[in-house]
């Protein structure tokens, strides 16, 4: 347990559909981070929340929609994707402005796009 | 963001000593060397963080020489567990990105 919770573990959706993946941070951290991993590929950072607000947007195709209502929440909206979108979806947070900028990962969503 | 370069992979024995080296040769003065484990289909696990010298937890040594352009990340006596993705990543508090590399490999045998 690392206090960073992600729902669901596992998603399967066609390219029609619309889906939310969530991430929840119990850490009282003030960034938070949601990153894809394909397959035997290093980790790609796709947009980064500092105090609520997005500071990062890595050029990710606007069928990815992100939402952070609070510090200790996130969201991946998606829409529309593609088979190639298939991955491990991660969020991490962290607590900037601190010496220590250990991050926490959540589990992950696979996610399955057919 | 300093860029990193760490090799590929890395091959090892149970009960051997792996040490992997980083190199960042455009560190900035406020930034700190950070590693990061990864298992298939987890997220990332915070090993060691340090900024000079060296910097020893219960689960390895982070050793940083006084030009700080490279580090190397030291795992004694590896176990079968100990296979896994290691990144090495550079920065700042205020400016963290966490931009992971490739990573190194390391596999670790019977």
């Amino acid at each position: 347990e690392t206090g960073v919770t992600q729902t669901p573990r596992h998603l399967v959706m066609g390219m029609t559909n619309k889906k939310s993946l969530k991430c929840e941070q119990h850490l009282g951290h003030n960034a938070m981070y949601w990153y894809k991993q394909s397959a035997k590929k290093p980790l790609e950072l796709m947009f980064v929340y500092n105090f609520k607000e997005q500071t990062e947007n890595n050029s990710v195709p606007s069928r990815f929609s992100p939402e952070c209502p609070n510090s200790s929440h996130l969201f991946l909206h998606l829409h529309t994707l593609q088979p190639e979108d298939s991955a491990l979806y991660l969020c991490a947070s962290s607590q900037l402005l601190t010496e220590n900028t250990e991050a926490f990962f959540g589990q992950g969503t696979r996610l399955t796009v057919v | 963001l300093a860029k990193t370069t760490q090799p590929i992979s890395m091959d090892s024995y149970e009960g051997q000593e792996v040490n992997i080296t980083c190199s960042h040769n455009n560190i900035a003065t406020n930034d700190y060397i950070t590693w990061y484990q990864q298992f298939p289909s987890q997220g990332p696990r915070f090993i060691i963080q340090g900024y000079k010298t060296k910097v020893t937890n219960e689960v390895a040594s982070l050793f940083i020489p006084a030009d700080r352009k490279s580090s190397t990340l030291s795992l004694p006596r590896v176990s079968l567990s100990d296979t896994a993705v290691y990144y090495c990543l550079v920065g700042v508090s205020n400016d963290y990105k966490l931009s992971f590399g490739a990573g190194t490999t390391v596999t670790v045998r019977a």
